[in-house]
């Protein structure tokens, strides 16, 4: 079956460490983002890459990182630098001109 | 840029009942795509039902069908014969076909639907 795969999908961390959130995709997408949701709200862009080894801000990328040096994966990085990551994470993907986007089932970190 | 607004927080259905909830979006474009998302308590996020702007026939999947209103930029979601399986957030989108792959979706703030027994 295609679809994406997200893990881990519950994540706790030390304050000062990084952490890093897989994402894979097995789907052909040409495009893959990085979603951030808080309780009881919408979802925010983080990052978004349209091919390999291309990537670009959203609108919340302060504190984060990613990667894309394979077509499948986008892995998320939430760094030291991210002052309240506590949060839920959703990796999806897209084709390049058309249609909907696919999401994984997301990932739960927690900052102890 | 395009907004996409959903005015009802939250809101209620007695099972078996229908309901309606509302989005509308402000564009500047002709030619895009809007989507209804379903967030149930797992956290997934699940296509419930997919519009192309360019198509006059509202779409319709089972027991869940929209009122496309283009003009009026409007974009509801009609739920019948609801299920407590409904129960969940919902989140109107708007997708734009300009080449601008991360900002062209743009998600609504969502309405939470609870489906009482």
């Amino acid at each position: 079956d295609g679809g994406i795969t997200q893990s881990p999908k519950y994540l706790f961390r030390k304050e000062g460490q990084n952490v890093t959130l897989s994402c894979e995709q097995n789907l052909n997408h040409d495009a893959m983002y990085w979603y951030r949701q808080d309780p009881g709200q919408g979802l925010r862009l983080i990052y978004y890459s349209q091919i390999v080894n291309d990537f670009q801000k959203g609108d919340i990328a302060e504190g984060y990182s990613v990667s894309r040096e394979k077509k499948e994966s986008f892995p998320l990085t939430v760094t030291s630098a991210q002052k309240n990551p506590t949060a839920f994470y959703l990796c999806a993907s897209s084709t390049a001109y058309t249609g909907e986007l696919f999401f994984g089932e997301g990932s739960r970190l927690t900052v102890l | 840029a395009q907004t996409v607004t959903q005015s009802q927080p939250e809101m209620s259905v007695q099972e078996a009942e229908t309901v309606t909830l509302s989005c509308t979006y402000d564009t500047s474009e002709s030619d895009y795509y809007l989507f209804w998302y379903k967030q149930p308590p797992s956290r997934q996020m699940i296509l419930v039902i997919r519009q192309e702007a360019y198509k006059q026939q509202n779409a319709t999947e089972n027991r869940f069908s929209v009122n496309f209103q283009k003009a009026a930029k409007s974009f509801s979601l009609k739920i019948s014969d609801s299920q407590l399986g409904d129960a969940a957030m919902y989140f109107c989108a708007y997708r734009s076909l300009t080449y601008n792959y991360g900002q062209n979706f743009v998600f609504g703030p969502g309405t939470r639907l609870s489906v009482l027994p």
